[in-house]
């Protein structure tokens, strides 16, 4: 059965840090690409991030670039978001999911970590 | 990057037929996926590709494409289909992920 757990949210002051992990069994986690979605309260999904199975390939959104970095460890079975500089309007469930057979669909999901932006 | 444009709301009898559709430049180039996401819940992904479906999911659910807008139809809604409905693809560059706002459908 495939998993995803993340890990790492809480409530951080406005220019913080926090870096979230997720956590994948149940799935060959090298062969896959990853990536991280986030929604704030009350709104849609966002797209944040996306790696390749190898690292080769990552992606930003606008709104993050320069500020978050995601990363991989294939031995561990993990995945990374560094998020420096944090803003209010990054308060959200940050979603870890893995890339599926479409390009740009997401077909198993974590269930969230919530990351509160406040002072 | 491009943008991808929903519905807020659409509403249906139970036991009828509904679609929900989503509009941009990207899906000229890509197909829409479609996800699920009820309250208090992760999304789950319902469509992907031309039309298809993630084991698990009922076959009532289908999607189609045509030109900038891509269209996912429910055919005999259920009360338990009552849900957001979110469609995404990559974007006009390849490169990017970008998912519309959303379609909170009710089923009366």
């Amino acid at each position: 059965e495939v998993q995803l757990v993340e890990s790492g949210g809480g409530l951080v002051k406005p220019g913080g840090s926090l870096r979230l992990s997720c956590a994948a069994s149940g799935f060959t986690f090298s062969s896959y690409s990853m990536n991280w979605v986030r929604q704030a309260p009350g709104k849609g999904l966002e797209w944040v991030s996306s790696i390749s199975s190898s690292s080769s390939y990552i992606y930003y959104a606008d709104s993050v670039k320069g500020r978050f970095t995601i990363s991989r460890d294939n031995a561990k079975n993990s995945l990374y978001l560094q998020m420096n500089s944090l803003r209010a309007e990054d308060t959200a469930v940050y979603y870890c999911a893995r890339g599926g057979l479409a390009p740009g669909s997401f077909d198993y999901w974590g269930q969230g970590t919530l990351v509160t932006v406040s002072s | 990057s491009s943008e991808l444009t929903q519905d807020p709301a659409v509403s249906v009898a139970l036991g009828q037929t509904v679609r929900i559709t989503c509009q941009g430049d990207s899906l000229r180039s890509y197909y829409a996926s479609w996800y699920q996401q009820k309250p208090g819940q992760a999304p789950v992904l319902v469509i992907y590709g031309k039309n298809n479906r993630p084991s698990g999911i009922p076959d009532r659910f289908s999607g189609s494409s045509s030109g900038n807008t891509a269209s996912l139809t429910i055919t005999g809604a259920q009360a338990e289909d009552e849900a957001d409905y979110y469609c995404n693809s990559r974007d006009s560059s390849g490169n990017l992920v970008v998912f519309g706002g959303g379609t909170k459908l009710t089923v009366l």
